[in-house]
């Protein structure tokens, strides 16, 4: 069964670096997702990309967060500079066409000190 | 905008035993709905969805769920549990007119810990 790939799986980082989650989707899906969970909280979402554009983000996704589709393959969240409430698990999500659910990577989980 | 309320943080249940997640929501739009697992140091695994039709869905795992419009609902249920089933269980709606996004609201989840 094809699966969203998601690395590392855990990363750990000093806070006011810059970090850079990855993501491999599904090859024929078109849109693609991350999402966040801190711990004891809710899944939340970040931002959605489509067409190689970001079509819809939350107000949590502000300037310290970009992301990427560099070679048609990868999907990637940057974190500019991490702060320590940026410590939480984060999801990369892929959908085909239509709202048949999607498919999640098992997270990231990203720890700032 | 959507809300979606776990009533319940933590179920713990004997092997064997039923079991009901409840979950409720809140939309101005109308939405589809969704249970998600998560295993320990897993990822989020779609266990059913209701698009449309009938309002009791089945899922894997032996578990189902049912829409009700007028309660704004969607329990989970299973009618005998494993010590397998040990997970957190997140609720999930988006809305059906979503274009091209059909982001996901998730409720805060709900730990089922099955003893034996």
């Amino acid at each position: 069964e094809p699966e969203v790939t998601q690395t590392p799986s855990h990363q750990v980082t000093q806070m006011g670096q810059e970090v850079i989650l990855r993501c491999v989707p599904i090859s024929n899906h078109l849109y693609f997702y991350w999402y966040r969970q801190i711990l004891g909280q809710k899944v939340e979402f970040l931002v959605s990309f489509y067409n190689n554009e970001i079509s819809e983000k939350s107000e949590i996704f502000d300037d310290q967060f970009s992301v990427e589709r560099p070679d048609g393959s990868n999907f990637t969240l940057k974190i500019r500079s991490t702060k320590l409430e940026d410590s939480a698990m984060y999801f990369c999500a892929s959908r085909g066409q239509g709202q048949g659910g999607y498919t999640f990577g098992s997270g990231t989980r990203l720890t700032v000190v | 905008a959507q809300s979606v309320t776990q009533l319940d943080s933590q179920v713990p249940v004997f092997e064997e035993a039923p079991v009901e997640l409840r979950c409720n929501y809140s939309s101005s739009v109308s939405v589809y709905l969704f249970w998600y697992v998560q295993y320990p140091n897993q990822g989020l695994q779609l266990l059913l969805k209701y698009l449309s039709g009938s309002t009791l869905v089945k899922g894997i795992n032996g578990f189902e769920a049912e829409f009700n419009k007028s309660q704004t609902s969607f329990h989970l249920r299973k009618p005998s549990v494993h010590i397998s089933d040990t997970a957190e269980y997140f609720c999930a709606v988006s809305p059906i007119s979503g274009g091209s996004n059909y982001k996901l609201t998730f409720g805060k989840g709900t730990l089922l810990t099955v003893n034996p």
